[in-house]
């Protein structure tokens, strides 16, 4: 596609629902973030795929949070037992980056917003 | 790991003014410096990035300057305009050569040019 894709735009839960949330990365790039977005906390890193690698897992807040990327593409991120705090913008984000080349930049996906009432 | 603190928080100038954003890192590794922009329910958007082995950058009104022995990076817009009203955003990584490449990025900084 054209750019990155994020499914649902919005997703309302409630307190202790389990949450899917997916990523369409642009075709092509290898490396692909998970970001969440709180009011006034930033970018807060959660989990990165590169090619084959193993996934750097070092960001993701607690156990209920898990990811994965089938086929070095689409990947889900998943909310076990949603919890109030899980609120906030859920943005993905893709890059032609491979291992030993310089930095390339990130393309974001629009996010999705979760709200666990 | 890195930990990118950034300063203001929120920054107000008249229109025509100059606006300075401050950066420090904390990886002294750390060799990439991109800055993003996210408009009023937009997605972040890159506007200019630097690597270790310059000093500046320019790009029409806006710069980047890198002093990589304070740790410290800068984004500088001269003559603002309405439109640069955003969140700007900075990060860092390591970049090339070690094949880790996360982005760690600072809290954000709310910028409000009024007309």
């Amino acid at each position: 596609g054209a750019g990155v894709s994020q499914s649902p735009s919005n997703k309302v839960t409630e307190k202790g629902k389990d949450v899917e949330l997916r990523c369409d990365p642009i075709s092509g790039h290898t490396a692909l973030y998970w970001y969440r977005q709180s009011l006034g906390q930033g970018l807060e890193f959660l989990i990165y795929f590169q090619g084959n690698s193993a996934p750097d897992k070092s960001g993701l807040p607690s156990d209920r949070f898990s990811a994965e990327r089938t086929g070095g593409s689409v990947s889900t991120l998943t909310i076990q037992r949603t919890q109030q705090e899980d609120s906030a913008v859920y943005l993905c984000a893709s890059s032609s980056q491979r291992q030993g080349f310089l930095f390339g930049e990130l393309f974001f996906g629009e996010g999705s917003r979760l709200t666990v009432l | 790991g890195e930990n990118v603190e950034q300063h203001p928080s929120t920054l107000s100038v008249q229109e025509g003014d100059s606006a300075v954003i401050k950066c420090t890192y904390s990886d002294s590794a750390s060799n990439y410096f991109p800055w993003y922009k996210q408009e009023l329910g937009k997605r972040p958007q890159l506007i200019i990035d630097i690597r270790s082995n310059v000093g500046e950058k320019k790009d029409q009104r806006i710069a980047v300057t890198l002093n990589k022995t304070a740790k410290h990076f800068s984004l500088h817009i001269t003559e603002t305009q309405p439109e640069d009203s955003a969140v700007y955003f900075c990060a860092a990584s390591k970049g090339a050569g070690s094949g880790y490449s996360t982005l760690t990025f600072g809290k954000g900084t709310m910028l409000l040019v009024s007309p």
